[in-house]
């Protein structure tokens, strides 16, 4: 089965500070790849998602990930971060055939103003 | 309004009750999930169903039990065989495909005193 390594599990930047969350999986075929996003007593959301083509995917807010095959990562960008950013970030894979997603551990990102 | 209900919000039980969580949909979707969020562990797969009347255990069936008797509702049941049971517990529900999204509820705190 796969599965899905975070491996920041607390990150702390300052307003327009540049951000990158790493996630890296197991899984030796083809994977889909999220990026959900759960701001403090909201629901998880979706950022962005990637199936196939341009590895590089653009989501809401002004984020990015990068899918990089030959490094089973899918990092998740962006290049100047605001307090409302403030929230914890879930790397999630499954595979085409099922619908058994696998989510990473979660990195809290905490943005001061 | 389109979207997942769960019910209550926090719930406090004594150590040897079962318990039993709602979770409700209005999006016609035929998937439906529920995971498990600890901290610093992310989601866990608790339960899966992707039709009526049918379900798969995910990674942490063990006491925890589920039924499916209608497209809309996926009842999740925390048995008193299920050895650590506080904890959030996030439903969720998707179209059928690994390349659709899971939308999830706002969660239900569960608390075993």
């Amino acid at each position: 089965a796969q599965s899905v390594s975070q491996h920041n599990h607390h990150v702390i930047l300052s307003e327009a500070a540049s951000l990158e969350l790493g996630c890296n999986y197991s899984y030796g075929g083809t994977v889909n790849l999220f990026w959900y996003v759960q701001y403090p007593g909201q629901h998880l959301q979706l950022l962005l998602k990637y199936f196939s083509g341009d590895p590089l995917v653009k989501g809401i807010k002004g984020f990015e990930a990068e899918f990089i095959k030959s490094k089973f990562s899918f990092n998740l960008r962006k290049p100047s971060v605001q307090w409302s950013d403030t929230a914890e970030y879930f790397c999630a894979v499954n595979a085409p055939h099922n619908n058994d997603m696998r989510f990473g551990a979660g990195t809290r990102l905490t943005v001061k103003p | 309004d389109g979207g997942i209900t769960q019910s209550p919000k926090y719930l406090f039980r004594k150590e040897g009750q079962n318990v039993t969580l709602s979770c409700e949909q209005n999006l016609n979707h035929d998937a439906m999930y529920w995971y498990r969020q600890d901290p610093g562990q992310g989601l866990r797969l608790i339960y899966y169903s992707q039709i009526v009347n049918d379900f798969q255990k995910g990674d942490i069936a063990e006491g925890y039990s589920v039924s499916r008797e209608k497209k809309e509702s996926f009842p999740l049941t925390v048995t008193s065989a299920q050895k650590n049971p506080t904890a959030f517990y996030l439903c969720a529900s998707s179209i059928i495909g690994s390349y659709n999204e899971q939308f999830f509820g706002p969660g239900t705190r569960l608390t075993v005193l």
